[in-house]
């Protein structure tokens, strides 16, 4: 199996802050990394797919970056509607492990 | 428009079985593997195993495997999710979505199943 680590678990921003996740993968998982946003109460939403390519209808300040073993999420001016949790997922096998989530509050 | 719509929420006692579905419309359900998603209370996600409704081939995570059967019917557009002997610790929410190519990733989520089992 492929291991997602991320860090932090947690983190206090405030509305305008940059933001930086960051991914690990046991092993070299090419640019097979995907992030998500979920909500309390919601289902998670796809933000980035291959570890840099936005999914169509999200907002441009965020961005995905890395390869390898090693990935970030940025968001580049958090925004009220950005408070949330946040996964890495990967596709590189079909055992499609999630990070375990960093969740970003005030 | 693309969607998943899963089953209504469950209360069920510790040894019942259970099964949830998850129907797919507006694209070719055959071609996209679905995927169910635990997520336990105040915790994160995790994968079950995955269906590709086209041939039904199935792959399970280690620590599900054994514990639940997840299946597709290609005829009606629903992949489903059951067990046989429901424990407390399978309360929570569980979520179908589809995944690609393209993208290679869970694109679209269902809203949710949410499970709870207790005496």
């Amino acid at each position: 199996d492929i291991q997602l680590t991320q860090s932090p678990s947690s983190l206090s921003a405030s509305v305008g802050d940059r933001v930086t996740i960051t991914c690990r993968a046991s092993r070299n998982i090419k640019i097979y990394l995907n992030w998500y946003q979920q909500k309390p109460g919601e289902a998670p939403n796809l933000l980035i797919y291959d570890a840099s390519s936005l999914q169509s209808g999200v907002p441009s300040r965020f961005s995905g970056s890395g390869s390898g073993t090693d990935f970030t999420l940025t968001i580049s001016s958090l925004q009220p509607e950005d408070f949330a949790t946040y996964y890495c997922q990967q596709s590189y096998t079909t055992l499609f492990t999630f990070g375990p989530g960093t969740k970003v509050h005030i | 428009e693309v969607q998943l719509v899963q089953s209504a929420a469950e209360v069920k006692k510790p040894g019942e079985s259970l099964k949830i579905s998850c129907k797919g419309s507006g694209y070719s359900f055959t071609s996209y593997w679905i995927g169910w998603v635990r997520q336990m209370p105040g915790k994160g996600l995790e994968l079950m195993g995955i269906v590709y409704p086209g041939d039904s081939e199935t792959r399970y995570s280690p620590s599900f495997q054994g514990q639940v059967t997840i299946s597709a019917d290609k005829s009606i557009s629903t992949a489903y999710l059951q067990w046989n002997s429901l424990k407390a610790s399978d309360t929570a929410i569980f979520y179908c979505a589809r995944h690609g190519p393209p993208p290679n990733a869970f694109d679209i989520w269902g809203q949710g199943t949410m499970v709870t089992v207790s005496s």
